[in-house]
């Protein structure tokens, strides 16, 4: 069936640094993916998305590439903040019949120092 | 105002009661998902629905029941609750099957 796998947490960065977490997944077909972030007591909130492969997804200075040779979305941001401390979580979608249903990972907890 | 909500927000219950978690959506969204967050485990889906009457077994539904009389509500119910199934509940909708999920703020569930 379909996994996602994110790099373990949590990470722990000065303001301005740079950021990755990486996500690789196995899926069949082509999926979608995702990374979703949830703020402290909040639900989770769509932050980008990539529906093919070589597809950028990209918003409030976070991208990632969606790489169909590694099975990986991995996501950056050049320069982050301490408003971006926030949980990550990366996400499939098998498409076709699946409704839209989500393959969650298991979450990176950012934390972002002064 | 427009949007998904859930009630109660916390639940402290009992092993072997029955709780019901309510969701309501106002976007008329035709997809309804329900997914606990554990520690460890990221979220993993419950039960979905597809439209009114229309629900299906996700990946863990074992011990839960859910019903979709109207489009604009998704209750989950545990029949008999278990410690196991202390978690935090998420409810989301979706407005087509493309995995752009809203998402509740949660309910936090307590099983003594």
């Amino acid at each position: 069936g379909d996994s996602v796998t994110q790099m373990e947490g949590p990470v722990t960065l000065s303001e301005e640094a740079f950021l990755t977490i990486n996500c690789t997944y196995t899926a069949t077909g082509y999926p979608s993916l995702f990374w979703y972030v949830q703020y402290p007591g909040e639900g989770l909130q769509l932050l980008l998305k990539a529906t093919k492969a070589d597809d950028k997804g990209s918003n409030k200075g976070f991208e990632a590439t969606y790489r169909k040779e590694t099975t990986s979305f991995h996501l950056e941001k050049g320069s982050v903040q301490v408003s971006d401390s926030a949980v990550y979580f990366c996400a499939l979608s098998s498409g076709g019949t699946s409704y839209g249903k989500l393959t969650f990972g298991q979450g990176t907890i950012l934390t972002v120092h002064p | 105002d427009a949007g998904i909500t859930q009630s109660p927000r916390y639940k402290i219950t009992e092993t072997g009661r029955q709780v019901t978690l309510m969701c309501h959506q106002t976007w008329s969204h035709s997809y309804m998902f329900w997914y606990r967050q554990d520690l460890g485990h990221g979220l993993r889906l419950i039960y979905y629905s597809a439209a009114a009457d229309i629900t299906d077994k996700g990946e863990v539904p074992d011990g839960y029941v859910v019903s979709r009389s109207k489009t604009e509500n998704f209750p989950l119910t545990l029949e008999s609750a278990t410690r196991s199934q202390t978690s935090v509940y998420f409810c989301a909708s979706s407005e087509a099957p493309t995995g752009e999920l809203f998402f509740g703020e949660g309910s936090r569930l307590t099983v003594l």
